[in-house]
């Protein structure tokens, strides 16, 4: 099966703290993503990667950025995290010749930032 | 006005209902449509994908497209407790694989 593995499920941060959210897919996948989800909003991208060290931005890159070292692992950081950051952040990936958007997500990261 | 559109919901029914999930889209572009599931403090897994036009059936759903009125649907048949979850649509544009969700609708099924 496929896993994807969000190292921290829970977090509470300060306004202005530098937040680091880990991503690791086991599957060998070409594409991942981040999104955030909010009641009523539902899910939005933030970013998503295709290949190491390639990104690009999503519907609402700002305040974020994000960093992919390694084709398993999609890093989203939170420069200067602030409380309209508070939210669930959501890590997804699928193969680049995957069938229709399959897009395998983890458990998630909610974050409240205070 | 947004690319996917989902009422929020919550929908109660008793057990052993037919649930029929609604969607509507603004984008011509997407080529294809997924339904996710999500149940409380977990990530959304996969249910089915329907390309943009035509029906397709897994076990006890059904998912529908009408392209040209840009409405999507999944049906539920003879619904259990354990189908009480959020269940996500999502418009697909090929080329990255982006996905453009709806908000999600909640969907409670008693015993």
């Amino acid at each position: 099966d496929v896993k994807v593995t969000q190292s921290s499920r829970y977090l509470v941060k300060r306004t202005g703290e530098k937040v680091f959210l880990e991503c690791v897919q086991d599957m060998d996948h070409e594409n991942m993503f981040w999104y955030r989800q909010d009641p009523g909003l539902g899910l939005r991208l933030i970013y998503f990667s295709y290949d190491v060290k390639m990104k690009e931005k999503g519907d609402i890159p700002e305040g974020y950025s994000v960093s992919r070292e390694k084709k398993e692992r999609f890093s989203l950081i939170l420069e200067s995290a602030s409380t309209n950051q508070t939210s669930m952040y959501l890590c997804a990936s699928v193969p680049l010749a995957g069938g229709a958007g399959e897009l395998f997500f983890g458990e998630g990261s909610r974050l409240t930032v205070l | 006005q947004k690319e996917v559109e989902q009422d929020p919901g919550p929908l109660s029914v008793p057990e052993g209902a037919i649930v029929s999930l609604n969607c509507t889209y603004s984008n011509s572009a997407f080529q294809y449509f997924m339904w996710y599931r999500q149940y409380s403090r977990k990530g959304p897994e996969l249910l089915m994908y329907t390309y943009s036009s035509g029906n397709k059936e897994d076990g006890r759903f059904t998912a529908q497209v009408d392209k040209s009125s840009k409405y999507i649907s999944l049906f539920i048949r003879d619904s259990q407790p354990s189908d009480s979850a959020t269940y996500l649509c999502a418009g697909v544009l090929t080329g990255f694989q982006k996905l453009v969700f709806g908000t999600g609708t909640r969907l409670l099924v008693s015993p």
